[in-house]
Order: structure tokens, then sequence, then C-alpha cells
């Protein structure tokens, strides 16, 4: 089954104390990105990858590293967690069409929560 | 800002009622796609429409773009209590390689049985 897996769904953590939300897709997309979804605001990109050793920031990379070392991972890494990150976390991977553009799969989300 | 604007912000319908929804964006796109997402799940793909198209169906579904307005709509006919989810217009600015989706803040949409 053609799917977009994040781990974990859930994590409480504390400041300062780094964690790694993984992200792994099974199509053999080019494209992958991170978002975050907060209430009033939307989904905003953190960071998008458009291949291989190929990341860039999208509009909201602060606080955020990732990187895409394989085609199939690309994992979202928070050096130094702090209360405004917490948040509902989504990797995407991206189907790329014909005549160009994108179409994104989502995976499941992870609620991150930092006290 | 590329950001797509949805509107309303909310909807509540009878099951078996129409429901519409807008999007307005403000630059130039390549293509303008809709998603739905049920309560704190991933995004879903419903339907995607180009710029040099003006109407598409699929199922229950029909969104329309007018580029001269920058404006999009998607219509979901014969309403079900499933329907009920946030609905998220995306503004695809294609430039070449850098592609890129930009989502609106959605639309809860709710369907009373």
């Amino acid at each position: 089954e053609a799917q977009v897996t994040q781990n974990p769904r859930y994590l409480i953590t504390v400041t300062g104390k780094k964690l790694t939300v993984t992200c792994s897709q099974n199509m053999n997309h080019e494209y992958m990105s991170w978002y975050r979804q907060d209430p009033g605001l939307g989904l905003r990109q953190i960071y998008y990858s458009m291949n291989v050793e190929v990341t860039d920031k999208g509009d909201v990379p602060e606080g955020y590293k990732v990187s895409r070392k394989e085609k199939r991972n690309f994992p979202l890494i928070l050096e130094s967690p702090s209360p405004n990150q917490t948040s509902l976390y989504f990797c995407a991977s991206s189907l790329t069409l014909p005549g160009g553009g994108y179409e994104q799969y989502f995976g499941p989300g992870t609620r991150l929560t930092v006290t | 800002s590329q950001q797509g604007e949805e509107d309303p912000q909310a909807l509540s319908i009878q099951e078996g009622e129409n429901a519409t929804m807008n999007c307005s964006y403000k630059t130039s796109i390549n293509n303008l796609q809709w998603y739905r997402q049920n309560s704190g799940r991933g995004l879903v793909h419903l339907i995607l429409i180009r710029s040099n198209e003006r109407e598409k169906h699929s199922g229950r579904l029909r969104v329309t773009l007018d580029t001269s307005k920058k404006s999009s709509s998607l219509l979901i006919t014969a309403s079900r209590a499933a329907d009920t989810a946030s609905y998220f217009c995306a503004t695809d600015a294609f430039t070449g390689a850098n592609s890129k989706l930009t989502f609106g803040k959605g639309i809860t949409l709710s369907v009373r049985p």
C-alpha cells in the first residue's frame, strides 16, 4: 500500500531535549516536505527536499533541521525544542505531475507537545 | 503572499444539501488543488484544476477556476454526514524546478444528519 508513515504519532517532551520525528514514504517520490499546523494559521511549510541531499527552507524553518540521505526518508530534527514548537506536524511526499507541479500525499501527523 | 484564502471559514448544512466553498488567491498559479482533512488526520488530495481549465468534476465534487478573478470554488453535491471535515485549497505557483504548494487556513464543513 502506498503510504507516508511518521513516528512517533504523539510525543510529549521538555524544553531543550533533542528529538527526531521520522518520515518514510514507499512511493519513490523525489519531493518531500514538512508542515506544521496550528489553529488559525493553517498549514505552513517548514522544510522541503527536491531529492536526495537537496533540502531548502520553507516558510517557518527556524528551530528545525532536516536531512535527506535516502530517497524514502526525510526526518525532522528539533535540536532544542521550545514550547512554541508545540504543534501538529505533517510529512508529505509528492507525486510529480505531467506538465509540472505536485500532488501531495500526507502522513498521519505527529502531535508534539513541548513543556 | 501566495496563500489562498478560503471562504467561508465555517459552513453548516443539512445532509443532502450542496456545499459551496470558495478560495481566492493573489498571484498567478500553475494549478490549484483542494484537500480534505478529517479531524486530526493527514490531508487527502481531492481534485486539481490547472490554470488553463475552467471546470472539473470528480464524483460529487465540482471545482471551478476563474483566473481573471483569481478565485476557485469547490461544490460538493448531495452532501453526506461523512463529508464533515476541513477543506483546504492549495495554490501551486510552479516556476520550473521550484514548485511549491501554499495552503489556505481551511474551511470547516459540518453536515448534519
